[in-house]
């Protein structure tokens, strides 16, 4: 079984830019999450999705944030305008269903906004 | 409110010493509790995960968990650290009924040759 794959693995945008990160989860999963991840701030949650629909979009992201899952295998994270404090590791995971299950994690996107 | 807190953001270990990475929660019911760690430039993967039954979890590569409802803890344990352990360890807490997962901040093991 292939595991949850985030493309680019680096990305590094100009403030101001819009970018999109992509990632495709593990085939068959119901749930999908976006983390950032910083040193100072930790896994902090971006967006959950179950059967792609919009569970949490995140709270504090909503305004320049916005992740979509356009089918089951397969969603984006766009982040428009980016500003510098954006710059963190975004990582996407999902998991079968439900509070028991394991999450399964990609390997991040390293973001630097110059 | 509900929390998970690992007190120590960084912990030291001569390899093949014991090791112990501590976890307290707080949450309403009985949790599902696990660890993940996450190797340098790597996601996070599952280490070992708690469901209601016997309080001691055995994971992968030797380590184990044991859960303690009465301190509200979690933690982990390995006998004897290997220098591939150099990584960071999260445990999370969550519940059947609530898709959240409350994180805790995450301890840097560092291993001493």
């Amino acid at each position: 079984d292939a595991g949850v794959t985030q493309t680019p693995r680096h990305e590094v945008a100009e403030k101001g830019q819009t970018i999109i990160l992509k990632c495709e989860p593990v085939s068959g999963h119901n749930d999908l999450f976006w983390y950032r991840q910083t040193k100072i701030q930790g896994l902090e949650l971006l967006s959950y999705f179950r059967s792609k629909s919009l569970m949490e979009d995140g709270g504090a992201f909503k305004d320049r944030f916005k992740a979509e899952m356009l089918n089951s295998s397969f969603s984006t994270l766009k982040i428009q305008p980016t500003e510098p404090k954006d710059s963190a590791v975004y990582l996407c995971a999902s998991r079968d269903w439900g509070g028991a299950e394991t999450l399964y994690f990609g390997s991040g996107t390293r973001l630097t906004v110059l | 409110a509900q929390s998970v807190t690992q007190p120590d953001a960084r912990v030291t270990v001569s390899e093949g010493a014991s090791l112990q990475l501590r976890c307290k929660y707080s949450y309403f019911g009985t949790p599902y509790l696990f660890w993940y760690v996450q190797y340098p430039r790597q996601g996070l993967q599952l280490l070992l995960k708690y469901y209601p039954g016997d309080p001691v979890v055995q994971g992968v590569n030797g380590f184990e968990a044991e859960f303690s409802k009465s301190n509200s803890s979690f933690h982990l344990r390995k006998a004897s650290v290997h220098w591939s352990d150099w990584a960071v360890y999260f445990c999370a807490v969550s519940m059947d009924s609530n898709y959240q997962l409350i994180w805790g901040s995450g301890t840097k093991l560092i291993i001493k040759p």
